[in-house]
């Protein structure tokens, strides 16, 4: 089974400080990996994805995160924290499309941006 | 434009009283999903379905039931709702299993 931990349920940065929301997940096989964002009152949009290749993954809105094997993580950072990137993260693990595969998603991590 | 399409928005029932809650996609995608997000629960996947007339279990089923006779559309069905079960609904969809999943607007259901 799989399964994603993100510790904590909130995050406070101050805008133009550094954002690191932290994933980490178990699979039993090489996952897909994604990290996934939620505006108020709207449903779940891609931020970005892992599935092979390259470990360093950009996505939008200047966010980007790294996949470590060897630590099983795939945090979520950006350099400078603006206003309107206040909202909830979920990271997400699925296990490469394979039968019966779903993505499972951890508890979520608000963001909030102070001025 | 592509999108995933859930009514209502709101809803607010009674114990007992039948209802359900559409969602269609219009992008040919061969996988949906509902998801009910509570607080300091994230979301948690109540059916899928891979394909037509192809469903199954997620992670907390009692209590709903799907279908899926066209491609398109994956209504989920609460035939006698519970308090418990008030909660923010998402449907989803996906090329396939596994793939980055395209989710609606959320409907937000509340049960007295």
């Amino acid at each position: 089974a799989q399964s994603v931990t993100q510790l904590g349920s909130h995050v406070s940065v101050s805008e133009g400080a550094l954002v690191l929301l932290r994933c980490n997940y178990s699979s039993s096989v090489p996952p897909y990996l994604f990290w996934y964002v939620q505006y108020p009152n709207q449903g779940l949009q891609l931020l970005l994805k892992y599935t092979t290749g390259a470990t360093l993954v950009k996505g939008i809105n200047g966010f980007e995160a790294e996949f470590k094997k060897s630590e099983t993580s795939f945090h979520l950072t950006k350099p400078s924290a603006h206003m309107s990137d206040a909202a909830e993260y979920f990271c997400a693990v699925s296990d490469r499309g394979g039968a019966n595969s779903k993505l499972t998603f951890g508890k979520g991590i608000t963001l909030s941006v102070r001025p | 434009e592509a999108q995933v399409t859930q009514n209502p928005r709101y809803l607010i029932t009674v114990t007992g009283k039948k209802l359900t809650v559409t969602c269609s996609q219009n992008m040919n995608h061969e996988y949906m999903s509902w998801y009910r997000q509570d607080p300091g629960l994230g979301l948690r996947q109540i059916y899928y379905s891979m394909n037509v007339e192809v469903t199954d279990k997620g992670d907390v089923p009692e209590g709903y039931k799907v279908s899926r006779k066209e491609k398109r559309n994956f209504p989920l069905i609460l035939e006698s709702p519970s308090p418990n079960q008030t909660s923010l609904y998402f449907c989803a969809s996906s090329f396939k299993g596994g793939s980055p999943l395209h989710f609606g607007n959320g409907t937000r259901l509340t049960v007295t």
